[in-house]
């Protein structure tokens, strides 16, 4: 597709559960990033990724969050033993180099997650 | 600490009249400037952005901003308002040193009367 791709666009489970939200970034983008937005907030940045590898995973909230990216396109974000508190909007962006040499992140429209 | 201050949680504007958004920063030096704009069903999208060099930048869809370093600012403006521009707009930063790593403030929502 032209544009950024998450799935689900919805996601509702128990607390507890391990959910997957999936990013397909735009064909060709080297640099894949997440991002979470809480409710009445800006988004905050959770991971980001150059190719294959996590080059900056400092905003991800604790171990119950890990992100992939094996072949350097599609990324899942993971989730485990949810709580009440991951209930956000979870964006995903990608741009053709960094933020510094292209200025622009395409973000997609974003998976929102509920746990009950 | 590093920070994006939006203080307007809500604005309403007439079609046609003009626009200014509020953004100020903190930061430990001059950071690169966004704005973006949030509609509904739609993911954000980049108005403009300002790296270095002339402090007035134009964006897209019309918009301006202008950046004073005395002022840890960065103001989004619109001559004349159009009822499409109704949305979130978010101001952003990022350090030259972490250009990947956004800070957002937390978004004005513009409401636009017909």
């Amino acid at each position: 597709g032209a544009g950024v791709s998450q799935t689900p666009s919805n996601k509702v489970t128990e607390k507890g559960k391990y959910v997957e939200l999936r990013c397909d970034p735009i064909s060709g983008h080297t640099a894949l990033y997440w991002y979470r937005q809480s409710l009445g907030q800006g988004p905050e940045f959770l991971i980001y990724f150059q190719g294959t590898g996590a080059a900056d995973d400092s905003g991800l909230p604790n171990d119950r969050f890990f992100a992939v990216r094996p072949e350097g396109s599609v990324s899942t974000l993971k989730i485990q033993r949810t709580e009440r508190g991951d209930s956000a909007v979870y964006l995903c962006a990608s741009s053709l180099l960094g933020v510094g040499a292209t200025g622009e992140l395409f973000f997609g429209e974003g998976s929102r997650l509920t746990v009950l | 600490a590093q920070s994006v201050t939006q203080p307007d949680i809500h604005i309403t504007v007439s079609e046609g009249a003009s626009l200014e958004l509020r953004c100020n920063y903190s930061y430990g030096a001059t950071p690169y400037l966004f704005w973006y704009v949030q509609s509904p069903g739609q993911g954000l999208q980049l108005l403009l952005k300002y790296f270095s060099g002339d402090t007035l930048v134009q964006g897209i869809k019309g918009f301006e901003a202008e950046f004073k370093r005395s002022q840890s600012s960065f103001n989004l403006r619109k001559p004349s308002v159009h009822w499409s521009d109704a949305a979130e707009y978010f101001c952003a930063v990022a350090g030259r040193d972490s250009s990947y790593k956004l800070i957002f403030g937390s978004g004005t929502r513009l409401l636009v009367r017909p």
